[in-house]
C-alpha cells in the first residue's frame, strides 16, 4: 500500500537557520504530493503542493519539488522565522474518484528560536 | 466563518459513556472524513464519505460510527468510550479530483477517563 515517511523530529532551528525536512513515499502510478502545516491549536491548512513529477510548490517561503527518481519531496525553506514554529505533515493522494485517500506522514514538529 | 467547523472543541468523558462529535462544512464538497491525531502517529483515517449515500471504513473504524445527515454535516460516534480513544479528532472535507487539497476543520480534544 502506500506510504509517506518523514524525518522525525523535533527539529529546533534558531530564526534564519535553513530549513530541511524529508519527506520519501511509496506508491504506485503518480500519486500528488502535499505539505500540510498545523500551527499550535490548529487544524491542519495546505502548504504547497506538486501534482506530477519535477514540479516545484512553493508558499510562503518553503519549497518543495516532486522527484519521482527518487520518489521525494522535501520540503525546504531558506530563513526560517520563528512564527513558522509548527507540526509539517508530508502526504499523497493517489488518485481522483473513488482512489482518492490522503495517506499521511507521521509529522515533523519545527521550533524556531530567536 | 470557518469553512470547516467541529463542535466541541474539547471534551473530556467517562470509559463508557456515548459520544458524538459534531462536523459541518460551507465548502460544498461531496468529500467528508474524520481522522484521529496521536502524538508520533500521524493522522488516520477512521471514516469517509463520498456523499450522503456513500460512507465507508478507514484504517481505524472499530469503535466508532458515523453519520451523514447532510451533504454539510458528518458525525463520529463513539458508542462506548474507551481510555485509548483519547486523541485530537479531525474533520475534512474535499473535492474528489486527484489534486484536490483537503480542508480541514480545527480540531476536537477529546480525553476518556
Amino acid at each position: 500500500g502506500n506510504s509517506v515517511t518523514q524525518m522525525e523530529g523535533p527539529v529546533t532551528l534558531s530564526e534564519e537557520a535553513f530549513l530541511t525536512i524529508n519527506c520519501t513515499y511509496t506508491a504506485t502510478g503518480y500519486p500528488s504530493l502535499f505539505w500540510y502545516v498545523q500551527y499550535p491549536g490548529e487544524g491542519l491548512q495546505l502548504l504547497l503542493k506538486a501534482t506530477k513529477a519535477d514540479d516545484k510548490g512553493s508558499n510562503k517561503g518553503f519549497e518543495a519539488t516532486y522527484r519521482k527518481e527518487t520518489t521525494s519531496f522535501h520540503l525546504e525553506k531558506g530563513s526560517v522565522q520563528v512564527s513558522d514554529s509548527a507540526v509539517y505533515f508530508c502526504a499523497l493522494n493517489q488518485g481522483g474518484g473513488s482512489n482518492y485517500k490522503l495517506t499521511f506522514g507521521k509529522g515533523t514538529l519545527l521550533t524556531v528560536n530567536p | 466563518d470557518a469553512d470547516v467547523t467541529q463542535t466541541p472543541r474539547n471534551r473530556i468523558t467517562k470509559t463508557g459513556k456515548r459520544i458524538m462529535l459534531e462536523c459541518s462544512q460551507t465548502k460544498g464538497h461531496d468529500r467528508m472524513y474524520w481522522y484521529r491525531q496521536d502524538p508520533g502517529l500521524g493522522l488516520r483515517l477512521i471514516y469517509y464519505s463520498f456523499d450522503v449515500k456513500d460512507i465507508n471504513k478507514g484504517e481505524i473504524s472499530d469503535g466508532y460510527s458515523v453519520s451523514r445527515q447532510a451533504q454539510a454535516k458528518f458525525s463520529l460516534s463513539l458508542e462506548s468510550a474507551i481510555p485509548n480513544q483519547t486523541a485530537l479528532y479531525f474533520c475534512a472535507t474535499s473535492d474528489p479530483t486527484a489534486r484536490a487539497e483537503a480542508f480541514f476543520g480545527q480540531g476536537t480534544r477529546l480525553t476518556v477517563v
